[in-house]
Order: C-alpha cells, then structure tokens, then sequence
C-alpha cells in the first residue's frame, strides 16, 4: 500500500518555541521522492521541499529542518523559533510515479503559533 | 513569474447543475493535475495530464472529466453536481511527470 500518515491533528505552541510535525509514510518502491507542502489559511498550498530516498542527510533551510530515515519510514519537520506566520496547515506528500506522479497527502497537521 | 493561475475563485452552484473549472500552468511546465479538497482533509488526486494526454485517474465518478489544451492549461467539469462536491479543487502544474507540483489559490465550490 502508498500511503502517509501524519498522526499529529492539531499542535499548538508560542511564538519561539520549536516543533516538530511527524510524518511516517509507506510505499512499495525502492526509489521515493517525499514532499512537505504548507497551506496558510488563504488555501494555496505551497511547495517546501522534496526529498529523494537515497539521501537520508538532514535538510535545513533557515528555520526549516527536515529529518529523514528510512529504516522508520518517517520525513519528519521542524520549525526552529515558531513564529505567528508559521500557523498553517502543513501536508506530507508522496508521488507515485507509476500514476502520473499523483501526489497521495497525509491528512494534514493544523499548527497554531500563538503570540 | 506568474504562478499557477485558477478561475473562477468560487463558485456556487445548485445540484444537478454543470461546472467548469479553469487552469493555467506556470510557463513552461507541461503537466497539470487537478485535486480535490474537502475541509479537514488532505486532498484527494482526480486526474493528471501531460502533453494534452490523460496520464492518471483517480478513484472520481465519471462525471468528472477534464481536458488539457495546447498552450497547456486545463479544464475540469463535473456534471450532474451532488451536495457531496462542494469542495476546493486545486490545480497543480509541474515542468514534468513526476516533478514537484506547484499548486494555484484553487477554486472554492459550493453546491447547494
């Protein structure tokens, strides 16, 4: 089965805490990309990062960190120092290349950063 | 650049009615893919093309149908509308098949 699994509805921190959203996914392909999109309250979800499965290195970019393990199945994101403007919805996607490329979603983790 | 483009923004229609919804890619990419949102879910992919042709399908009635035109956007209409599709539907374009896919502000259906 291909499939994501984001166990994390809702998560509320302040402003300046850090938080990690969860993200565990399963696939029967050998090569995967995974994807993190962000969706803010205006709908549009926006494009964050794709990783390829055979680079399990660490991503960061400025507040951004995403870690990656395969032997756990899991692409999981950090928001270092949250801020207010980090309140969206956060997806982790999986294409499946054998379809189009479709993009399967977690159901999504709703993140309030409170001031 | 400009980004990918949707329309029309919302949308309210009466069931049984018929709706178009319309899509243009960002410059150069070839793909487009259309998703369905309902509140408090991830979206669920309905179709993809590529160069014009259908290259997936997803698990959509057929009254769902879509079609990519030669300068690459698309069209997706669903006839016979149910309360049921009162969604946000998303549009997605990538340069290929299989690439990262870049998502428009989406079209807000209401079906009353």
């Amino acid at each position: 089965a291909q499939k994501v699994t984001q166990a994390q509805t809702e998560i509320s921190v302040v402003e300046k805490e850090d938080v990690t959203l969860d993200c565990v996914y399963e696939t029967r392909d050998t090569t995967y990309y995974l994807f993190w999109y962000k969706q803010p309250p205006s709908g549009e979800l926006v494009f964050l990062i794709r990783r390829n499965s055979f680079d399990e290195q660490n991503e960061i970019s400025g507040r951004y960190s995403w870690n990656f393990q395969k032997s756990t199945s899991s692409f999981n994101f950090t928001i270092t120092a949250s801020q207010v403007v980090d309140s969206a919805v956060y997806f982790c996607a999986l294409p499946i290349y054998n379809q189009g490329g479709k993009l399967i979603f977690g159901q999504g983790t709703e993140l309030s950063v409170k001031p | 650049d400009a980004g990918v483009t949707q329309s029309p923004t919302h949308l309210i229609k009466t069931r049984g009615q018929q709706v178009t919804l319309r899509c243009s890619p960002i410059s150069g990419h070839k793909s487009v893919s259309w998703y369905q949102q309902v509140l408090g879910q991830g979206p669920q992919f309905i179709f993809q093309y590529y160069e014009k042709e259908e290259r997936g399908r997803g698990n959509f009635p057929d009254r769902f149908s879509a079609r990519q035109f030669p300068n690459y956007s698309s069209e997706l209409n669903v006839n016979a509308l149910l309360l049921g599709d009162s969604a946000l539907y998303l549009c997605a374009s990538s340069l290929d098949v299989g690439d990262e896919q870049y998502f428009g502000p989406g079209t807000r259906l209401t079906v009353t």
